[in-house]
């Protein structure tokens, strides 16, 4: 199965700071990445996702780069701000066609005013 | 739509008593998933559903645990005998084809 890890496990930025999460994936069919946000106590939920058929995607101060060669996504936050503290989550799918995600471990990150 | 539902959203039982986790996906959402979230192991997927039927289950844990989708609009996950170890956040998530995963809220479980 698919083998997603997510680096660093936690990281700290000052308010204004920009931070960039990295997923590395094993399965070189894979095609659809998703980036989760889970505040605290919270459900996750969907941030921003990138198929394979593009290298970068952006939505306001948020961005998600792909490199399939090398079998790494990055998750870009830019001018972060307090309410930007959560944990966040890659995933990638398995191959077959049916898109089951499986998650990374998690980024904290928790941005200081 | 109200989303995914979860009950209950919090459960605090003893060891060896029968838990059960309820869910109402997405109406005409296909796909059906069960995650477990534990600091020590992230987000887990126990067992996904694809029109009602059971997929892959090699996520779950062992024969303590069985999940069930008697109907497209609600799922259950069942733990019989429960044990302190299986105390976790627990949260169904279901989805329309390939795509975003909509989660629920969770059932944060707690074994004594």
């Amino acid at each position: 199965g698919e083998n997603v890890e997510q680096h660093p496990s936690t990281l700290s930025v000052q308010e204004g700071d920009s931070a960039v999460i990295k997923c590395t994936y094993s399965d070189s069919a894979s095609n659809y990445f998703p980036w989760y946000k889970q505040e605290l106590g919270k459900r996750p939920q969907l941030i921003i996702d990138i198929r394979s058929n593009v290298g970068e995607k952006k939505d306001q101060r948020i961005a998600v780069t792909l490199n399939k060669t090398a079998k790494h996504f990055s998750l870009h936050i830019t001018e972060t701000q307090p309410e930007d503290s959560a944990v966040y989550f890659c995933a990638a799918p398995a191959s077959g066609g049916s898109y089951i995600p499986t998650f990374g471990r998690g980024t904290s990150l928790i941005v200081h005013p | 739509d109200a989303g995914v539902i979860q009950s209950p959203r919090h459960e605090v039982t003893e060891m060896g008593q029968e838990v059960t986790l309820r869910c109402k996906p997405i109406s005409g959402h296909d796909y059906l998933f069960w995650y477990r979230q534990t600091m020590m192991r992230g987000l887990e997927l126990l067992i996904y559903f694809n029109n009602n039927v059971p997929i892959d289950d090699s996520g779950m844990p062992e024969d303590r645990f069985s999940a069930k989708m008697p109907n497209a609009s609600f799922s259950t996950l069942k733990i019989q005998p429960s044990e302190p170890r299986d105390s976790a956040v627990y949260f169904c998530a279901s989805r329309a084809g390939p795509g975003e995963l909509f989660f629920g809220e969770g059932s944060r479980l707690t074994v004594l």
